[in-house]
C-alpha cells in the first residue's frame, strides 16, 4: 500500500541502549521529517530531510542521529537512549497539501 | 525563531454548541495547515490556508486565515461527539519551505 510505514509500533529499550526507529515511503516525496510528541509539548520537530544524503536539524536533535541513503527511507537512531526520549515518534513526508504521517513508534526508555 | 500558539488547550463543550480555537504565530509565513488527531492514532489533514482571508469549510469545521495579524482560528459549529479529538495548526517556518512549527495542540470533547 501506498503510503508511510513506521516500524517498530511500539519498542521498550534501556538506558543507553542504542535503538533505530524505521521510516519508508512508498511515493517519491523529497522532504521527509522526524517529530516527538510529548504531552503538554506538541510535536516538536528533531530532524528533516529534503533529499537524500541531505539532512538538517531541528528544533530538538540533541541525542538524535538521522540518516537518508535513499529517497524512500530515513531511519532515526538514539545513539544512547535516555528516559527523556520516551515519547511517541512520528515520521512524515511532504507533499503540497501538506505532511502525511506515518502511525508513529511508542518509545519507552526504562 | 517562530514559534505558534494554540488556545485553548483544553476544550470541553456540549453538543450543539459552537466554538473557536485560536493559533497565533510569530513571523510571517506563507501556509498554515490544520490538522486532527484522534487518541492514539496519527495525525490527519484537515486544511491547508494559503493567503490572507483565505477560508475553507468542511462540515461543521471552518477554517480561516490572518495573515497580518498572524492569526488563524478553527471554528466548530454546532459540535457532535465525533468531532473529540486533538486539533493542530501547523505553520511554516519560512516561504517555499515544507518545514513546520507546530501549535500544542487544542484537545476538544464534545459532551452528549
Amino acid at each position: 500500500d501506498a503510503g508511510i510505514t513506521q516500524s517498530p509500533r511500539y519498542k521498550i529499550t534501556e538506558t543507553g541502549r542504542q535503538v533505530t526507529l524505521m521510516c519508508h515511503q512508498t511515493w517519491s516525496h523529497s522532504y521527509m521529517f522526524w517529530y516527538r510528541q510529548d504531552l503538554g509539548h506538541g510535536l516538536r520537530l528533531i530532524y528533516y530531510s529534503a533529499a537524500a544524503d541531505i539532512t538538517d536539524k531541528g528544533e530538538v536533535p540533541d541525542g538524535y542521529v538521522v540518516s537518508r541513503s535513499k529517497t524512500e527511507n530515513f531511519p532515526l537512531t538514539l545513539e544512547s537512549a535516555t528516559r527523556s526520549q520516551t515519547s511517541v515518534y512520528f515520521c512524515a513526508s511532504s507533499a503540497p497539501y501538506g505532511y502525511t504521517f506515518g502511525s508513529g513508534t511508542r518509545l519507552t526508555v526504562v | 525563531e517562530l514559534k505558534v500558539e494554540q488556545n485553548p488547550l483544553f476544550l470541553s463543550m456540549q453538543e450543539g454548541k459552537n466554538y473557536t480555537i485560536y493559533c497565533n504565530y510569530s513571523t510571517t509565513s506563507d501556509r498554515l495547515y490544520w490538522y486532527r488527531q484522534d487518541p492514539g492514532k496519527s495525525l490527519e489533514s484537515l486544511f491547508v490556508l494559503l493567503s490572507n482571508g483565505a477560508v475553507k469549510q468542511e462540515g461543521r469545521l471552518m477554517a480561516s486565515l490572518d495573515t497580518k495579524a498572524r492569526l488563524s482560528t478553527l471554528h466548530i459549529t454546532a459540535a457532535v461527539h465525533d468531532l473529540s479529538a486533538t486539533y493542530f495548526c501547523a505553520v511554516a517556518v519560512t516561504s517555499g519551505t515544507y518545514k513546520y512549527i507546530f501549535g500544542t495542540g487544542t484537545r476538544l470533547k464534545v459532551l452528549a
